[in-house]
């Protein structure tokens, strides 16, 4: 059984990083038939693509959000991470990681989700 | 990119049938059979429910099919139950190789 689990601090402050880290059992980053994937909800609004990664280290980005964000990868630990720099209230949200079914390198579909975590950005 | 236009809400008396539509462009639903659907319930993660237009993941109910016509996919729930109340989300792979989502429907059972 895939798990995701989402981790990092819950609290960060205005123009800091932010930083998650999503932990996969039951699963191998090291998928070639998957990618790897970090998207957000802000209380009471809808799902946004933040991006995703590739076992080789090869990321595609949200254009909104491209020049502060760089999603990594750790085969050894089987995790992923998300960090997002000068951060303000506007990205305060639910963080998801999930994993995503791919076929010739297009996204099929975010086939297994986290629980998600919240983070709140305040001073 | 602009999200993905869905109808704000949609709403149906139980065994009935509601269907929720997803516009794009040429440039991604109009240009891909790589469009999925996600139910998410209040404080839940989102779940797969159609995935590449109308394909269904194991266990999902038949009573959920996809569609597409065009640039605008389709999500249709048959016979509406109490336990389909929730958020519903497209999302499109897009010619940019990034991915779009819509901007939510929520499903209200009467």
């Amino acid at each position: 059984q895939v798990q995701l689990q989402e981790s990092g601090p819950g609290l960060v402050k205005p123009s800091e990083t932010l930083s998650l880290t999503c932990t996969v059992s039951g699963a191998s980053v090291n998928s070639g038939s998957h990618y790897w994937s970090w998207i957000r909800q802000p209380p009471g609004k809808g799902l946004e693509w933040i991006g995703s990664i590739y076992y080789s280290g090869s990321t595609s980005y949200n254009p909104s959000l491209k020049s502060r964000v760089t999603i990594s990868i750790d085969t050894s630990k089987n995790q992923f991470s998300l960090k997002l720099n000068s951060v303000t209230a506007a990205d305060t949200a639910v963080y998801y990681c999930s994993r995503v079914g791919i076929i010739s390198m297009i996204v099929r579909a975010f086939d297994i989700w986290g629980h998600g975590t919240m983070v709140t950005v305040s001073a | 990119q602009s999200a993905l236009t869905q109808p704000a809400s949609v709403s149906g008396s139980p065994g009935q049938s509601i269907t929720i539509s997803c516009t794009g462009t040429s440039g991604d639903v109009g240009g891909y059979n790589f469009v999925s659907w996600y139910q998410q319930h209040p404080g839940k993660a989102p779940r797969l429910m159609i995935y590449e237009v109308s394909n269904r993941p194991s266990g999902v109910s038949s009573r959920f099919s996809g569609s597409k016509s065009g640039s605008t996919a389709s999500l249709t729930i048959s016979g509406l139950q109490a336990e389909d109340e929730a958020d519903y989300y497209c999302t499109s792979y897009t010619v940019s190789t990034t991915v779009i989502f819509g901007g939510g429907t929520k499903v209200t059972v009467l």
